[in-house]
């Protein structure tokens, strides 16, 4: 079936990075652009970045721009966020998410990965 | 960057009864719009896309409507599963952004 798979829970400190990883299963993979979304405890939803896994190119959020990178290796069907100088506000629960272009919408989703950033 | 904005916030509601959650957007998005469900722990779920096109596998009681800058999703006759919060989000232009969302409980 299809699905994406993240990678497990990190916990950071301040200032350092992480690097959260996304693979997908069950489909063609360069044929469908994967976005990232977060989600800070108690609140709503962030959309990141999106990356092409065919081409690899990327488009960021802007408050994001400098501190976040998105990756793929078409060898293993995997896309991987890095996001770098990490700040207590960038505690959240990271999501990949692929983009369904005849429903211009998020249809598959990732379980969520909990990025802890604490001193 | 579009503003998305939904209303009420916090519905609560009875099992049957009719809800209807409301999505605002700060300019005009044609019909760029989907909804999505999401509960305690989970990762969102697509219901509604382009609108008012219902996700394959979504109970009919749930329908989308509107274009341009105001949408609504409505749920016909509310059912126990259907507790949880709602996501509206655009796609018209980056960065794509979702609404507040509007938490929907138990009267």
């Amino acid at each position: 079936q299809v699905q994406l798979v993240q990678s497990g829970a990190e916990v950071r400190k301040p200032g350092a990075s992480v690097k959260v990883s996304c693979k997908a299963s069950g489909y063609t993979f360069t044929s469908y652009y994967i976005h990232w979304v977060r989600q800070a405890p108690g609140q709503g939803l962030e959309w990141m970045g999106i990356i092409n896994p065919s081409g690899g190119s990327t488009t960021y959020a802007q408050k994001l721009q400098g501190r976040v990178t998105m990756t793929r290796d078409t060898s293993t069907s995997t896309v991987y966020m890095e996001l770098s100088s990490l700040r207590s506000e960038d505690t959240a629960v990271y999501y990949c998410a692929r983009f369904s272009g005849s429903r211009a919408a998020f249809d598959v989703w990732g379980q969520g990965t909990m990025v802890t950033v604490s001193s | 960057d579009i503003q998305m904005t939904q209303s009420p916030s916090t519905l609560s509601a009875s099992v049957g009864d009719r809800v209807t959650i409301t999505c605002r957007a700060s300019q005009s998005i044609s019909s760029w719009l989907a909804w999505y469900q999401q509960k305690p722990g989970k990762a969102p779920k697509l219901l509604i896309y382009k609108a008012s096109s219902l996700e394959s596998g979504v109970p009919s009681r749930f329908s989308g409507s509107g274009s341009g800058t105001e949408f609504t999703l409505t749920i016909s006759s509310l059912q126990p599963d259907d507790f949880a919060i709602y996501y509206c989000q655009q796609y018209n232009s980056y960065p794509w952004t979702f609404g507040q969302g509007t938490k929907v409980e138990i009267k």
